[in-house]
């Protein structure tokens, strides 16, 4: 059973256009991150979420966690060929080890 | 740069054959994790470690061993390979598994299993 699923799973958009991808549970998470990875390598932390219903902003990257910790979406604004890569989010719900999402793999062409 | 450091970056193994993925972490991080990373399946971890000389299975664990003699190394061996176990493998650390400071991940080892 997979506790976070993303969507959508593959995104391709033109350079300046917005995005949104989601990440959601019907579990209750005492914490989120998002991670960006590129091709050939590791994932890469970007943000933590632990309140529900924060907001936080990466440059042009922002961040929400739902209210009711069970679902987070990140927004991208003038997306740019740099945003390229899977963004995975990742958390820890009650007595699960840390899971990470499903993953949504953008393309950003120029 | 500090960080998880993996070796090899790619290997080709004959089906049967044995190896070792190496990681090394410089951060003095008591957790290490191995996971693997295959398509339309996500990360899985495979093993996982607490602290020196700790090892606990994850969710895909047969097939492989670890071990962590010293703190800043998990290695993660595979005794007679398969072709199901052709995937990227990650190693990662981090201070403790429920952390909000994330996993700091190495840049993975690409396997494949002929």
């Amino acid at each position: 059973t997979q506790l976070l699923e993303q969507s959508p799973q593959f995104l391709s958009i033109q350079e300046g256009e917005n995005l949104t991808v989601y990440c959601n549970s019907s579990s209750v998470f005492s914490s989120l991150q998002w991670y960006r990875q590129e091709p050939g390598e590791g994932p890469v932390l970007l943000v933590t979420v632990v309140t529900g219903g924060e907001v936080k902003k990466l440059k042009r990257l922002t961040f929400q966690f739902g209210d009711a910790r069970k679902d987070s979406s990140l927004h991208i604004t003038a997306a740019q060929p740099g945003d390229t890569g899977l963004y995975l989010c990742a958390g820890t719900s009650g007595t699960y080890k840390y899971i990470f999402g499903t993953g949504t793999r953008l393309k950003v062409l120029a | 740069n500090a960080g998880v450091t993996q070796t090899p970056k790619f290997r080709v193994l004959k089906t049967g054959q044995s190896m070792t993925l190496l990681c090394a972490q410089d951060m003095n991080h008591e957790y290490m994790y191995w996971y693997r990373q295959d398509p339309g399946m996500g990360l899985r971890l495979i093993h996982y470690s607490v602290g020196e000389g700790t090892t606990a299975k994850g969710e895909v664990p047969d097939g492989y061993n670890v071990s962590r003699l010293k703190k800043q190394n998990f290695l993660l061996g595979l005794e007679s390979a398969a072709p199901s176990q052709t995937s990227v493998y990650f190693c990662a650390s981090s201070y403790s598994m429920l952390t909000v400071d994330g996993y700091t991940f190495g840049s993975g080892t690409r396997l494949t299993v002929v």
